[in-house]
């Protein structure tokens, strides 16, 4: 089963509009959480990534808020651009599992112009 | 340029035929890993290695092998076993202490 489940499958955006991407996790052993985006016929690459000691983290225009109650966390891009357009996916491991990672299911994020 | 290289880029293989996938990095990282990404699916994790001359087995192991005689290669081997081989395959790496993993540009392998 999904150890990480991440929601929409999909999103459509406008430029300039803010995107919304929501992952949780039931793993409460889990304390690293990357989110990770990939353009079409290439690997992952690490975007931004939070511990839970802190509720937020933020590099850019990216955002990572993280609510470590409810095994919950998202990522916001604030005023999306057409090359941001590609799929995100979430992810979570372990201090100890030397970067093992599971991964969300991804979210296809389209930006129109 | 440090990175990780996987060859070939588009790899057609018959059905019963064994074929390999070639990553290597010039990281100078101890841990390497290969992960499987089908659409909608995500990607999930097949073997991974920590140390030279030994690797365990990830959620989706069955009908693949690995070797790693080399800090630097961690080549897979997609057997006749695997009976849904068609997928892009996607290797990574670590170093030791770090939870980081950097992906290498992935092989699409399809079977025909």
């Amino acid at each position: 089963q999904q150890q990480v489940k991440q929601s929409p499958q999909s999103l459509i955006v406008q430029k300039g509009g803010i995107s919304i991407i929501n992952c949780a996790y039931e793993n409460t052993a889990f304390d690293y959480f990357p989110w990770y985006q990939q353009f079409p016929g290439k690997g992952p690459a690490l975007l931004i990534a939070i511990r839970p000691d802190v509720s937020e983290k933020k590099e850019g225009r990216f955002t990572i808020s993280f609510n470590k109650s409810a095994k919950q966390f998202s990522l916001h891009i604030m005023d999306s651009q057409p090359g941001d357009s590609a799929t995100y996916f979430c992810a979570a491991s372990r201090a100890d599992s030397w970067g093992k990672l599971q991964f969300g299911a991804g979210t296809q994020v389209v930006v129109t112009p | 340029d440090g990175g990780i290289t996987q060859s070939p880029k588009y790899l057609f293989r018959k059905e019963g035929q064994n074929v390999t996938l070639s990553c290597e990095q010039n990281l100078n990282h101890d841990a390497m890993y290969w992960y499987r990404q089908d659409p909608g699916q995500g990607l999930r994790l097949i073997y991974y290695s920590q140390i030279v001359n030994d690797f365990q087995k990830g959620d989706i192991a069955e009908g693949y092998s690995v070797s790693r005689e080399k800090k630097e290669s961690f080549p897979l081997t997609v057997t006749s076993a695997q009976k849904n081989p068609t997928a892009f395959y996607l290797c990574a790496s670590s170093i030791r202490q770090g939870i980081e993993a950097f992906f290498g540009q992935g092989t699409r392998l399809t079977v025909v």
